[in-house]
């Protein structure tokens, strides 16, 4: 069994300032991880991916996430937010020896503020 | 290649009516997947494909859902009976080898109403 957890509902930095979305995940064997965005009104972008390679994870638009096993987290952030970051975050876990399902946490909703 | 498309954008429909909807991957793209997204949940795995085979469906698809993907391409997704309960937004996605080493690429989603 698989499941993450997104420790925060809502997120609200200043324009500028560090953004820190935080996310918790359990598996009984080693995962792989995502981060995705969804902008209103819009599909679903892959961020960035971690598979078992560097811990430390760069993906696009800055974002960042670091893999700590000992943890079990998957917290994504970046240096210096944009307005343009605005928007719903999901962290996702999934198991590389199952083809299919990844499961989905319920989202962060980032609100930057001017 | 212009990503995933998903039809309609939008659809309502009044309880009891069947629905159906229609994704078109990414064409290299051999691995076809729906999920489903209500409002302030993330989103559910229904079901997917590789090329024209069904490998699993989640137990949330009920028997009034059916999914096909007949010649390894396009797939559509039935809804018989529609219920209130089935009112969310429906997401398709596709990836090249197994998404859970790559990730997925989305379509932009169909959000069904049931009134």
């Amino acid at each position: 069994a698989q499941s993450v957890t997104q420790l925060d509902s809502h997120v609200s930095v200043s324009e500028g300032t560090p953004v820190l979305l935080r996310c918790n995940y359990s598996s009984s064997y080693s995962p792989s991880l995502f981060w995705y965005v969804q902008h209103p009104n819009k599909g679903l972008q892959l961020l960035l991916k971690y598979t078992s390679a560097a811990t430390l994870v760069k993906g696009i638009n800055g974002f960042e996430a670091e893999f700590k096993k000992s943890e079990t987290s998957f917290h994504l952030t970046k240096p210096s937010a944009h307005m343009s970051d605005a928007a719903e975050y999901f962290c996702v876990v999934s198991d590389p020896r199952q083809a299919g399902k990844s499961t989905f946490g319920d989202g962060t909703t980032l609100t930057v503020k001017p | 290649d212009t990503g995933v498309s998903q039809d309609p954008r939008h659809k309502i429909t009044k309880r009891g009516q069947n629905v159906t909807f229609r994704c078109d991957p990414i064409s290299e793209h051999n691995r076809l997947y729906w999920y489903r997204q209500t409002l302030g949940q993330g989103p559910e795995f229904l079901t997917y494909f590789q090329n024209e085979a069904q490998l699993e469906k989640s137990r949330l698809l009920s028997d009034r859902f059916s999914a096909e993907r007949p010649k390894g391409s396009f797939s559509t997704l039935e809804i018989q009976r529609t219920e209130q309960g089935d009112s969310a937004m429906y997401l398709c996605a596709s990836s090249s080898e197994t998404g859970a080493n790559y990730g997925y690429t989305f379509g932009s989603g169909t959000r069904l109403t049931v009134v």
